[in-house]
């Protein structure tokens, strides 16, 4: 699976955007961007995933550049209850062997 | 919403002793896997499991690991002799045929003495 590179920390003001950047140039064509996140010590949890297009879910969206070589996790409004370590995870549709943990970006939400 | 059962939440054992956490799947999921996470640092992959045989594991999963799923629900992870360097938090996590999202239980937190 590609490599990624995510920033290891972030702030963010309560019911402000947050965005979260990702870059992993090595992607290749067939791995897709998946987003987890984990709050305190609980098990991670599947945030979205993408290939190509924006993609969008009831908990963020997804936005990759055309050349798939960075992407950026989207929060709309978030809550103090999103301060979690967020993981970018690059891997090929399909495959079933391990998800690479990172050292992800810890995103702290402030009142 | 389905979700990945583990026990027990917390478990304090002795050097030396064996320890098994159990690991209940989301129904008509496939593959199943164990990661730990020492206190402060990374979530690791330790073993994946299908069909019921390993796929993959990692050096951290020595002889002093095994996994089965004994009666075709629970999935498990023995340790048979604890080390210290073994505390840490397991979790489990399952995924079906399609998107590859893992679904990741709230873990399993061992501490040896």
């Amino acid at each position: 699976d590609a490599k990624t590179t995510q920033p290891p920390s972030m702030d963010c003001a309560e019911g402000r955007a947050a965005n979260l950047p990702c870059n992993h140039s090595t992607i290749s064509g067939n791995e897709y961007v998946y987003w987890y996140r984990q709050i305190h010590s609980q098990g991670p949890q599947y945030i979205i995933h993408g290939l190509k297009n924006n993609e969008t879910n009831e908990m963020a969206s997804l936005i990759i550049t055309e050349d798939r070589k960075s992407s950026t996790l989207i929060l709309p409004h978030a809550t103090l209850r999103d301060t979690a370590v967020y993981y970018c995870i690059v891997r090929a549709l399909g495959s079933y062997g391990k998800l690479t943990f990172g050292q992800g970006t810890i995103l702290t939400v402030h009142p | 919403e389905p979700e990945v059962t583990q026990t027990p939440s917390h478990q304090v054992t002795q050097m030396g002793q064996e320890v098994i956490l159990r690991c209940v799947p989301i129904s008509n999921h496939l593959y199943f896997y164990w990661y730990r996470q020492i206190l402060g640092q990374k979530v690791e992959f330790l073993v994946s499991f299908y069909n019921n045989e390993i796929s993959e594991k990692s050096e951290i999963f020595d002889d002093q690991f095994s996994v089965e799923r004994p009666d075709g629900s629970n999935f498990t992870l023995k340790i048979r002799s604890t080390k210290l360097e073994d505390s840490a938090m397991y979790f489990c996590a399952t995924t079906g045929a399609g998107t590859g999202e893992l679904f990741f239980g709230e873990g399993s937190r061992l501490t040896v003495l």
